[in-house]
């Protein structure tokens, strides 16, 4: 069964700090992988995504992550946080070979930005 | 881009009625659509994924009889919350999928607020 596992359940960053957000994953194969940015009371929006090329992706917002096979890992990062940041943030797998696409969400991290 | 619409946004109804909620996608053919439950603070849980024309499939635990959906268009899925209880209260959020199994991408509606009292 597909697992993913979202270190940090809030983290707290001063505006203008890097942003680190973690997710690791449990597959023998590498999956499509997603992160996802929810603000509050509204649905999911796709920040970025792997499907196989470039392991270094970039996304909206300034956002980027870098898909580590040998870490099983999908870390999402931002050089520098802005305020308007401040969100519930979800990675996401998708198997390989899924016909349905079912997404697999990690529990979430809260990022608070302090300005 | 692709986008997906929920209705109502939010909703309250009293328990014991049921209550259905729309998601629509405007600009592509969803053949897939899913249905996710999401609990203050927590992730998304899937409830059933339903494909056009065909039956849902439901996750283990969720109850068929009282979650109705219905994907009888490429474009329409609903979910029905049959004798809504306070538990029941929630955010539900539906998500669509192009065909093809070489779409990657689910696209999210902005979710729906259920209270019951």
């Amino acid at each position: 069964a597909q697992s993913v596992t979202q270190l940090g359940s809030h983290v707290s960053v001063s505006e203008g700090a890097l942003v680190l957000l973690r997710c690791n994953y449990s597959s023998s194969v590498p999956p499509y992988l997603f992160w996802y940015v929810q603000y509050p009371n509204q649905g999911l929006q796709l920040l970025l995504k792997y499907t196989s090329a470039a392991t270094l992706v970039k996304g909206i917002n300034g956002f980027e992550a870098e898909f580590k096979k040998s870490e099983t890992s999908f870390h999402l990062t931002k050089p520098s946080a802005h305020m308007s940041d401040a969100a519930e943030y979800f990675c996401a797998v998708r198997p390989r070979g899924s016909t349905l696409g079912r997404l697999y969400f990690g529990r979430g991290t809260q990022l608070t930005v302090w300005p | 881009g692709a986008v997906v619409s929920q209705h109502p946004s939010r909703v309250i109804c009293k328990s014991g009625t049921s209550v259905k909620i729309e998601c629509r996608s405007l600009d592509f053919q969803a053949t897939t659509m899913f249905w996710y439950r999401q609990f203050p603070k927590q992730s998304l849980m899937l409830m059933a994924t339903s494909n056009e024309g065909s039956k849902a499939t439901y996750e283990q635990g969720v109850e068929k009889d009282k979650f109705l959906i219905n994907h009888a268009s490429l474009t329409l899925s609903t979910l029905t919350v049959t004798s809504a209880h306070p538990e029941d209260s929630s955010f539900y959020i539906c998500s669509a999928r192009a065909g093809g199994t070489t779409s990657y991408e689910q696209y999210f509606g902005p979710g729906t607020r259920l209270t019951v009292t």
